[in-house]
């Protein structure tokens, strides 16, 4: 059984920075590309940021790009968001979501762990 | 940027048939998948590829796209089948991976 467990979320300033990280099991990992994908309280889902399976490809949405960084450690089964420069529209759930296949921008996402919690706020 | 838009609700009595849309700027021409997503929970994809369905989904949801529009449909609707309703597919280089609005399905 595939299990995605998501850590990191948390209570921060505007402007401050939070590293948000996700254990994946049953699975081999470093063969699956990985995504992060948010829901704002009571809204939609907004694509986050997606990694290939071995770190080469990654991409962002506009609304992060430049501020947000994904990164994997296939040793440790592990994914991770740093989120830096941090705005209160970045208040969200975040999941960590496997895709189907080793390439970030095709094929589709298969399973999405429960999200950890990020509030940005003074 | 390419836009998915669905209906913001959906009614439907049960055991009837509901039909959720997701319209895009030739979505024929592209891999629609589907989410459902229940109160407090994550979501799951219920139909990929269009119209491929996971082990473990009933028959009774399906997947069709053509031109504008793609389409979930479920039939014989069940009071659990209640939940949000998202479609999603890869909107290129510049756009990454969209969205629709989601669609609230509410078993009357």
């Amino acid at each position: 059984e595939v299990q995605l467990v998501e850590s990191g979320g948390g209570l921060v300033q505007p402007g401050r920075s939070l590293r948000l990280s996700c254990v994946a099991s049953g699975i081999n990992f470093d063969d699956y590309a990985m995504h992060w994908v948010r829901q704002a309280p009571g809204k939609g889902l907004e694509w986050v940021s997606g990694i290939s399976w071995n770190s080469d490809s990654v991409g962002y949405a506009d609304s992060v790009k430049g501020r947000f960084t994904i990164s994997r450690d296939n040793a440790k089964n592990s994914l991770h968001l740093q989120m830096n420069s941090l705005r209160s529209e970045d208040t969200a759930l975040y999941y960590c979501v496997k895709a189907d296949v080793s390439s970030w921008d095709t094929a589709h996402f298969d399973n999405w762990g429960q999200g950890t919690r990020v509030t940005v706020s003074s | 940027s390419y836009v998915l838009t669905q209906p913001p609700s959906v009614s439907v009595a049960p055991g009837k048939t509901a039909r959720i849309t997701c319209g895009g700027d030739d979505i024929g021409t592209k891999s629609v998948h589907w989410f459902q997503q229940k109160p407090g929970q994550a979501p799951v994809v219920v139909i990929y590829y269009d119209s491929d369905r996971p082990s473990g989904i009933p028959e009774r949801l399906s997947g069709s796209n053509s031109g504008n529009t793609a389409t979930l449909t479920i039939n014989r609707v069940e009071a659990g089948d209640e939940a949000d309703y998202y479609c999603q597919v890869w909107g290129g280089r510049s756009d990454h991976w969209v969205f629709g609005g989601g669609t609230k399905l509410t078993v009357l």
